[in-house]
C-alpha cells in the first residue's frame, strides 16, 4: 500500500541554519504531495504541496521538489527562524484520489 | 471564509461513556476526514466520508463510528470510552474525492480526556 516515510526527529537547529527534512514515498498512480506544519497547541496547516514531477511547491521561504525519480520530497528552507518550531509532516494523495497518507511527523526545535 | 470548525474544543468523560465531536467542513466541501492524533507525533487516521457515504476506515475498534449529514458536516462517537482514547481528534476536509491535488484543510481539534 501506499506509504510515507520522513527522517527521524527531534531536530534541533540554531536560527538562521539551513534545514532540510527527508521525505520518501511509495505510491501507485501518480501521486501529489504535500507538506504539512503543526505549531505547538494548533491543527495542521497546508504549508506546500506538489502535483506532478518536477513541481516545486513553495511558501514562507520553505521549497520541496517533487522527485519522481528517487520518490522523494524533501523539505527545505535557507534560514529557519524561532517560529518555525513546529511538527513536520509530510503527506501523499495516491491510488487515484483515494488514499491520503501521512508520515509519522518530524519535530522541530530552532533555538535562538 | 470559514475554515474547517469543531466542537467541542475540549471534552472531559469517564471511562465507559459515549464522547460525540462535531465537525462543519468549508464550504463547498464534501469530504470529511477525523484523525486520532495521540500523545507524540503521528496521525491515525479513523474515517473518511464523502456525501454522505462511509469511503473508508481505519484500524479502528467498531466502537469509534460516524456520521456525515445532508449539509457535509460530520459527528465522531466513541462508545464506551478507555483511557487509551485521550487524544486530539482532528477534522479534515477537502473538495475533491478523487483526482486534482485534493489537499486537506483541519480544523484546531477536540482534546479528549478520559479519566
Amino acid at each position: 500500500g501506499d506509504s510515507v516515510t520522513q527522517m527521524e526527529g527531534p531536530v534541533t537547529l540554531s536560527e538562521e541554519a539551513f534545514l532540510t527534512i527527508n521525505c520518501t514515498y511509495t505510491a501507485t498512480g501518480y501521486p501529489s504531495l504535500f507538506w504539512y506544519v503543526q505549531y505547538p497547541g494548533e491543527g495542521l496547516q497546508l504549508l506546500l504541496k506538489a502535483t506532478k514531477a518536477d513541481d516545486k511547491g513553495s511558501n514562507k521561504g520553505f521549497e520541496a521538489t517533487y522527485r519522481k525519480e528517487t520518490t522523494s520530497f524533501h523539505l527545505e528552507k535557507g534560514s529557519v527562524q524561532v517560529s518555525d518550531s513546529a511538527v513536520y509532516f509530510c503527506a501523499l494523495l495516491g491510488g487515484y484520489g483515494q488514499n491520503f497518507v501521512f508520515g509519522p511527523g518530524t519535530r522541530l526545535s530552532v533555538l535562538p | 471564509e470559514a475554515g474547517v470548525t469543531q466542537s467541542p474544543t475540549h471534552l472531559i468523560k469517564t471511562r465507559g461513556q459515549q464522547a460525540t465531536l462535531r465537525c462543519s467542513p468549508i464550504s463547498g466541501h464534501t469530504s470529511v476526514y477525523w484523525y486520532q492524533q495521540a500523545l507524540g507525533l503521528g496521525l491515525q487516521f479513523l474515517l473518511w466520508y464523502d456525501e454522505g457515504e462511509e469511503r473508508n476506515r481505519g484500524n479502528f475498534p467498531p466502537r469509534f463510528s460516524g456520521r456525515q449529514f445532508p449539509n457535509y458536516s460530520s459527528e465522531l462517537n466513541v462508545n464506551a470510552l478507555e483511557l487509551e482514547d485521550s487524544a486530539l481528534y482532528l477534522c479534515a476536509s477537502s473538495l475533491v474525492a478523487s483526482g486534482g491535488a485534493g489537499e486537506q484543510y483541519f480544523g484546531p481539534g477536540t482534546r479528549l480526556t478520559v479519566t
